[in-house]
């Protein structure tokens, strides 16, 4: 089983505070996906990671892929309460894919 | 472009009432398809998941099943609901050779 650990499990910050979000996993991944969802509705793609040591920005939002493609971080600078949701990072394996636990964000007006 | 389809939204059943809730996938052919249960705030459960037509894999042990009579269609299904079956169900889509899935709306089971 590849697991997949976020951290930290939840999150409460001021408007326009930065914030770092952390995947990490003992095993290699040929890619890792972030996504956002918000209370009753499915989970939304942010971006997908494929090469190790890989940085996408998405306006406010940075992430990057370990050199060793085990690993992954989501920096939100700026923090706005639009960005209120759980994060969940993924990663494919086979047909299946592996879904971290999940980091929940509040940002407080 | 690709859209999915879940339905309905929202559910209300008693215990031990059958379920079926239905996914159907539009602009893509012989997509692999995914049933999750979401418990509150938290991570995504792999209920089944299924690479073409009549092709089902369950991951867990449970009291539902699932089943791809067509193409871009899979259906969840109970024949006797339990209260702990309550949650928040995902359908997704991810094309064969991709590494990305897409997720449709949900639906909320209460089960009472």
């Amino acid at each position: 089983t590849q697991l997949l650990e976020q951290s930290p499990q939840f999150l409460s910050i001021q408007e326009g505070e930065n914030l770092t979000v952390y995947c990490n996993s003992s095993s290699v991944f040929s890619s890792l996906q972030w996504y956002r969802q918000e209370p009753g509705e499915g989970p939304v793609l942010l971006v997908t990671v494929v090469t190790g040591g890989e940085v996408k920005k998405l306006k406010r939002l940075t992430f990057q892929f370990g050199d060793a493609r085990k690993d992954s971080s989501l920096h939100i600078t700026a923090a706005q309460p639009g960005d209120t949701g759980l994060y969940l990072c993924a990663g494919p394996s086979g047909n299946q894919f592996y879904f971290g636990t999940g980091t929940s964000l509040t940002v407080i007006p | 472009s690709q859209t999915i389809h879940q339905w309905p939204a929202t559910l209300v059943q008693p215990v031990g009432s059958p379920l079926s809730l239905e996914c159907t996938v539009e602009g893509t052919s012989n997509p692999n398809l995914y049933w999750y249960r979401q418990a509150a705030g938290r991570g995504l459960q792999l209920l089944f998941y299924s690479v073409g037509i009549g092709q089902i894999s369950s991951e867990v042990p449970q009291n539902l099943s699932a089943s791809r009579p067509q193409d871009r269609q899979f259906i969840l299904s109970s024949k006797k609901l339990l209260l702990s079956d309550s949650g928040f169900y995902l359908c997704a889509w991810s094309s064969g050779t991709a590494d990305t899935q897409y997720f449709g709306p949900g639906t909320r089971l209460t089960v009472l």
